[in-house]
């Protein structure tokens, strides 16, 4: 059975810090890997998509990495803002189409 | 274009009581998904639509959850006889099909179970 876990649950970071969220999952086998941003109270909005062939994603101030021999991604957020704090998710896709879903790490960025 | 909607927003209902999620997809996308999220989780699947068909419905935790699409758009999930463990955000995400296409998500249906 596929399980994701991400490290760490909480992080409190100043203005303009650069930061890494990590993801670990324990099946290898998968077709891509998600990382998704909650913010309280509402849906999921999808940051950034690898497929199992890639290494890493970019977009903005995000870069998101995948390591899928060892099962790990990063998702890397440079400068942060106030704005980006939120609940960011990591989930994979093994077989079939379900997502498997971490736990979340809890963001919040400080003025 | 629209995103995906869901209806209703939150849902209070009482032990025992019976209960309809509705979740409509983007327009054009094929494949339809339903996830639980309790409180400080993440999302856990629960049930994949490929057109009007459950491709996979081995994420319903028990018999009381059932979930339909019969047009192959709008897709409901039914709960009988609600415990308050059924409590969570109920979220919905459609994507263009199956497989290792993108999902977008809706906003949820908060369910309360008192």
């Amino acid at each position: 059975k596929q399980e994701v876990t991400q490290i760490p649950a909480a992080l409190s970071v100043p203005e303009g810090e650069n930061l890494v969220l990590n993801c670990s999952f324990t099946d290898s086998a998968i077709y891509n890997l998600q990382w998704f941003r909650q913010d309280p109270g509402k849906g999921l909005t999808s940051l950034l998509l690898i497929q199992s062939s890639q290494r890493e994603q970019t977009s903005g101030r995000l870069n998101a990495s995948l390591d899928k021999s060892s099962g790990r991604s990063t998702l890397y957020i440079a400068a942060s803002q106030p704005g980006d704090s939120a609940t960011y998710l990591c989930a994979v896709r093994r077989g079939g189409s379900r997502l498997t879903f971490g736990e979340g790490t809890q963001l919040t960025v400080n003025p | 274009g629209a995103g995906v909607s869901q209806t209703p927003s939150n849902k209070v209902t009482e032990k025992g009581k019976y209960v309809e999620l509705r979740c409509d997809p983007i327009s054009g996308h094929t494949a339809l998904y339903w996830y639980r999220q309790s409180l400080g989780q993440g999302p856990e699947f629960l049930i994949y639509f490929q057109g009007t068909g459950a491709a996979d419905d081995s994420g319903l935790p028990n018999d009381r959850f059932f979930a339909v699409r019969p047009e192959g758009s709008v897709s409901t999930l039914k709960i009988q006889r609600t415990e308050r463990g059924d409590s969570a955000v109920y979220l919905c995400a459609s994507s263009l099909s199956g497989g290792a296409n993108e999902q977008y998500f809706g906003p949820g249906t908060r369910l309360t179970v008192t």
